[in-house]
């Protein structure tokens, strides 16, 4: 099993739809986790951390389910600037961070 | 705030051949990262460095890579000799700590290993 997994899309999703992924994580004593984003060609940037108490800004919200071991991420009202691979990040105990390879969304007109 | 910088942002070369990338990370970031990320993948953290010392460096192959931050500023990554399966985006990012959000990105250096 790998230690982060994403389902790699592509998710096609029209304007103003609600989109959510799931991100799974292998190691039970991680201690934070994050999305990022990263458009085509470009350098990944965060987009937000997730909190054990999940986490909103905007559009988005992020939320933690340690019991089963994953976290998600919501976008409502999908924009078409919201196209980009969308990816996870774990953090386990320790300095190392574990990246998913990402799912990529695809918002229509 | 200046970001962190990267170059070259290209390189061709052909396989056996040396190249080397240079990062300049944000002013005052005391931890680098160099990533490796090949095409439809995360990036695969290669090393790591607190000021000049190395955190961790578990999966750089250090057979043909190898990396370096004198005076715990600027940082050169070095691939000698190269493998067609190194053909990748290298990612330089540079941190106040050692949590992801605390991480900025370059904007990568594109390799094509021929």
């Amino acid at each position: 099993r790998k230690e982060v997994e994403q389902d790699p899309g592509p998710f096609n999703v029209p304007e103003g739809a609600t989109v959510a992924f799931n991100c799974t994580y292998s190691n039970s004593a991680s201690q934070s986790f994050f999305w990022y984003r990263q458009d085509c060609r470009k350098e990944p940037k965060l987009l937000m951390s997730v909190y054990s108490s999940g986490n909103e800004d905007g559009r988005f919200t992020a939320q933690l389910n340690r019991a089963s071991q994953y976290i998600s991420l919501l976008i409502r009202d999908s924009k078409l600037s919201d196209s980009a691979t969308y990816l996870c990040v774990v953090s386990p105990p320790g300095y190392q961070l574990i990246w998913g390879a990402g799912t990529k969304l695809i918002i229509k007109p | 705030e200046a970001g962190v910088a990267q170059s070259p942002r290209y390189k061709i070369i052909e396989k056996r051949q040396s190249v080397a990338f240079w990062c300049n990370p944000i002013s005052g970031h005391a931890t680098l990262y160099w990533y490796q990320q090949i095409l439809g993948q995360g990036p695969k953290l290669l090393i790591q460095f607190q000021n000049n010392g190395v955190v961790d460096d578990s999966q750089l192959p250090k057979d043909r890579f190898s990396a370096e931050r004198l005076k715990g500023v600027d940082s050169t990554l070095k691939i000698q000799p190269a493998k067609l399966e190194d053909s990748a985006v290298y990612l330089c990012a540079s941190g106040s700590g050692y949590r992801a959000d605390t991480q900025y990105f370059g904007p990568g250096t594109r390799l094509t290993v021929l």
